[in-house]
């Protein structure tokens, strides 16, 4: 299985909103509304930032949303803060019963 | 509150068995409808799925890892465990433990990660 497809960087300025995207097939992405989203700042473990495509876990900020279409999850960020500069992944179920994620996108807020 | 812990040797040598241990606290591994997981990240790299067991004891894993790794369960210890043999340089990561909701990608508690390295 291949790794999902996340732009390498993306950057915005504080207060504006930013969108990364993942790309996959349909054999994962595009085939189950199981896709997730993780933020990842330096040395710490990744904290679940969406599930199921469009959910928010209890304790996340509503700044915070995502959505899919055919095989392309994204997620947006809107009202962008500096505590959002980290890196973000996605991560989606596949046909084999397994879980890919992708590349991973590292956002900056300049 | 759940926490979830890695353990296990930090140095590793070629050719040898990578063993770890996930020590889960707050909460009972055998909870119906929750899988226990692995996933790494080599340093300077991103996140890779290692595999799943679910509460039950079946397996799930990642195609490219799948002849060298085992994953179990100790329901007396309330832990679970890592094997991944034939290690080489490329498996130096941190390895992270994870425990995912059946039926969804809810993907919510997750341990601080340990670093292996695989060196001579």
């Amino acid at each position: 299985q291949s790794a999902l497809t996340q732009p390498a960087s993306v950057s915005g300025s504080p207060g504006q909103s930013i969108t990364i995207s993942c790309t996959g097939t349909s054999s994962d992405v595009g085939g189950y509304n199981y896709v997730s989203w993780y933020q990842q700042h330096p040395d710490t473990a990744p904290k679940l930032i969406i599930y199921d495509v469009s959910n928010r876990p209890s304790g996340v900020s509503n700044r915070f949303s995502g959505s899919k279409s055919g095989n392309t999850a994204s997620l947006t960020i809107s009202g962008l803060q500096a505590e959002d500069e980290a890196d973000y992944y996605c991560n989606s179920y596949t046909s084999s019963s397994t879980w890919v994620f992708g590349g991973g996108t590292k956002l900056a807020v300049l | 509150q759940l926490q979830l812990q890695e353990s296990g040797p930090g140095l590793v040598k070629p050719s040898e068995t990578l063993s770890l241990t996930c020590t889960v606290s707050g909460g009972s591994i055998s909870t119906n409808n929750y899988y226990w997981g692995w996933i790494r990240q080599p340093p300077g790299k991103g996140l890779e799925w290692i595999g799943n067991i679910y509460y039950s004891g079946s397996t799930y894993y990642s195609p490219s890892l799948k002849s060298r790794v085992s994953i179990s369960l100790d329901t007396s210890k309330n832990h679970f465990s890592l094997k991944l043999n034939s290690v080489t340089a490329a498996d130096t990561a941190v390895y992270y433990c994870a425990r995912r909701l059946g039926g969804s990608s809810n993907c919510d508690y997750w341990g601080q990660g340990a670093l292996v390295t695989v060196s001579s």
